[in-house]
């Protein structure tokens, strides 16, 4: 079946560090794909999306691209900051009418000053 | 933007006990919403999806008599919790759907702790 697998946590960084979470998925066709950042005590809120092949998504510093050919979609930012502090969630959804999205397990992301 | 107003935030119940959780979508109509269930640290599992004037679909696992999930109008969805036990304590959250892929709205979910 259709399935994320996003890198364990924790991540631990220094302010200003570089930021990488790799995120790659298994599915029939062609899925859309998200981040979705969760801060401790609160539900999810969608970081970015991409929904066909190559593009790119890009939100408060954060990127991800889609890339077919590596069935990835790795999240990164240049510069993080101690607010970046949070867990992040890849997922996916199959494009069909009341699908839900599937999520990887999570990679919890701690930064330092 | 689309919301998804969640209620309770967090609720303390009696072992035995029912708890309703309600999730309504404040600007748009919710044709589906999905509820999900979060233990400490790990993901989301997927507990159910409703469709609005239908019964639920409930994943493998998940007992129907136990969570009891009603969509009675395209912008409010409940989860009863029934003769809730310790272990059902947890972190609730829904999600409505509003466009074939595109956009899922979260509430903020809810956190249940059965004493």
């Amino acid at each position: 079946g259709d399935s994320v697998t996003q890198m364990e946590g924790p991540v631990t960084l220094s302010e200003e560090a570089f930021l990488t979470i790799n995120c790659t998925y298994t599915a029939t066709g062609y899925p859309s794909l998200f981040w979705y950042v969760q801060y401790p005590g609160e539900g999810l809120q969608l970081l970015l999306k991409a929904t066909k092949a190559d593009d790119k998504g890009s939100n408060k510093g954060f990127e991800a691209t889609y890339r077919k050919e590596t069935t990835s979609f790795h999240l990164e930012k240049g510069s993080v900051q101690v607010s970046d502090s949070a867990v992040y969630f890849c997922a996916l959804t199959v494009n069909q009418a009341g699908t839900a999205l599937i999520f990887g397990k999570g990679t919890t992301l701690s930064v330092s000053s | 933007g689309a919301v998804v107003s969640q209620h309770p935030s967090w609720v303390i119940c009696k072992s035995g006990t029912s708890v309703k959780i309600e999730c309504r979508s404040l600007d748009f109509q919710a044709t589906t919403m999905f509820w999900y269930r979060q233990f400490p640290k790990q993901s989301l599992m997927l507990m159910a999806t409703s469709n609005e004037g239908s019964k639920a679909t409930y994943e493998q696992g998940v007992e129907k008599d136990k969570f009891l999930i009603n969509h009675a109008s395209l912008t409010l969805s409940t989860l009863t919790v029934t003769s809730a036990h310790p272990e059902d304590s947890s972190f609730y959250i829904c999600s409505a759907s509003h466009g074939t892929g595109a956009g899922y709205t979260f509430g903020s979910g809810t956190r249940l702790t059965v004493v």
